[in-house]
């Protein structure tokens, strides 16, 4: 099976610009979450979703928004950015809520 | 609510040296635990859980962890290590909630750096 995939891999954004960022779980994996990566905070829990409903959120301001589709795809937004929205983004998909996550590779935005 | 505390931000060793990293959790609840691995660049790679069941897990790569309930934790150790083990672990923890959500806390990470 294909593992998880982010897209894009990298991105640079100026201060005040939003970005999207995108990923596709495990085939068959329904459960993603997503997580955020910095040299400060360490991994952060960014918020969770099965069946296109999110079932937990972090604590995060509300800039941060995410979706999933109904082919367990899941979408993250970040508008109005800010220099210390620079992070790791990772996406983890499981096939239910309570089971193992599963990585991938992360997303690297860098904020200037 | 649960927490995750790695103690050692780095572990330096030397190849074929044994290694453990230490890790401690706290919760009101039952848990699972899991041991990741990153690698530079990469995202984490599971390297091994305890769910339930024996208390000593082993992964494929040569490393064990073993749950200790009564001292709440979940070390991490490996006999022998080579060169290519070096990178960053993260010890995780999740509550055990029926039908509750995946979210994992993370510890701070221990970078482990084997030397020749």
């Amino acid at each position: 099976k294909a593992g998880v995939t982010q897209t894009p891999r990298y991105l640079i954004k100026t201060r005040g610009q939003q970005v999207t960022l995108s990923c596709s779980p495990i085939s068959g994996h329904r459960s993603v979450s997503w997580y955020q990566q910095t040299p400060g905070q360490g991994l952060q829990f960014l918020f969770e979703y099965f069946s296109e409903t999110q079932r937990n959120k972090g604590n995060f301001p509300g800039r941060f928004s995410g979706r999933q589709f109904s082919n367990s795809r899941s979408e993250m937004n970040v508008s109005t950015l800010e220099l210390g929205d620079s992070a790791l983004y990772l996406c983890a998909s499981s096939p239910g809520p309570t089971d193992t996550q599963y990585f991938g590779p992360g997303t690297r935005l860098t904020v200037l | 609510a649960q927490s995750v505390t790695q103690l050692d931000s780095q572990v330096p060793v030397f190849e074929e040296a044994p290694v453990e990293l230490r890790c401690n959790y706290s919760s009101s609840v039952s848990v699972y635990l899991f041991w990741y691995v990153q690698y530079p660049n990469q995202g984490l790679q599971l390297l091994l859980k305890y769910l339930s069941g024996s208390t000593l897990v082993e992964s494929i790569n040569g490393f064990e962890a073993e749950f200790n309930k009564s001292q709440t934790s979940f070390h991490l150790r490996k006999p022998s290590v080579h060169i290519s083990d070096t990178a960053e672990y993260f010890c995780a923890v999740t509550g055990r909630y029926g039908g509750a959500t995946n979210k994992l806390i993370f510890g701070t990470g221990t970078l482990l750096a084997v030397q020749p």
